[in-house]
């Protein structure tokens, strides 16, 4: 089945640091949805990219979907303890549009 | 606008015993979905439903685990006689349609079985 892959499963940074976590189908995505799950709480919608080689940007974070579909990447620029959580990319998949998650990124921010 | 509502937030059974979990969706939502989390892991699709109609259960393991999203009131999420490994965090989404819909989450029960 679809699966859809994460790298990397961790990452501590300093404050400041720079951080990007990159996600992989196998198949193409007719659109992906990013999520952020605090620890302890649940997971909230960042954003949804649906276009070829499609960027946005919400204040420090940059979303990327790849020319081919198959791939996007979540770029923190200059990360705040805030930034603390999971990040899970999100794709519909399947006749009955079922959503699979990416298996998450982990984000430890320390001063 | 009150977001996605889950009660009980935590549930401790003993082994045997049923767990049930509810899940009321936003107002306006009519597509429901439950997702399992074991600590430190992923978010792993259990089932997908409409109002009365049970869309994709292919994530729900086939004993003891059922759901339903009746007519009126919440949706439910039922375990029967909860093993060890069924503890986890068990959330709710809904949404207000598919495929280029984003999903909102409730808060999430904890079960944990003694």
């Amino acid at each position: 089945g679809q699966q859809v892959m994460q790298i990397p499963q961790y990452q501590h940074v300093q404050e400041g640091e720079d951080f990007t976590t990159y996600c992989n189908s196998s198949t193409t995505l007719s659109n992906i949805q990013w999520y952020k799950q605090r620890p302890g709480g649940h997971p909230v919608f960042l954003i949804q990219l649906v276009k070829s080689g499609e960027v946005k940007k919400q204040k420090r974070l940059t979303f990327q979907f790849g020319e081919a579909k198959k791939n996007s990447s979540l770029h923190i620029t200059a990360t705040q303890t805030t930034d603390v959580g999971t990040y899970f990319c999100a794709a519909y998949t399947g006749t009955a549009s079922k959503l699979t998650f990416g298996t998450g990124t982990r984000l430890q921010v320390t001063l | 606008n009150a977001g996605v509502m889950q009660n009980p937030r935590h549930l401790v059974r003993r082994r045997g015993q049923e767990a049930r979990l509810r899940c009321s969706p936003m107002k306006g939502h009519s597509h429901v979905y439950w997702y399992r989390q074991l600590p430190e892991e992923g978010l792993k699709f259990m089932v997908y439903l409409q109002k009365e109609n049970i869309i994709d259960e292919s994530g729900m393991p086939k004993e003891r685990f059922s759901a339903e999203f009746p007519k009126e009131g919440p949706s439910i999420l039922r375990i029967q006689q909860v093993v060890r490994g069924d503890s986890a965090a068990y959330f709710c989404a809904s949404s207000p349609g598919t495929d280029a819909y984003e999903q909102y989450f409730g808060p999430g029960t904890r079960l944990t079985v003694t």
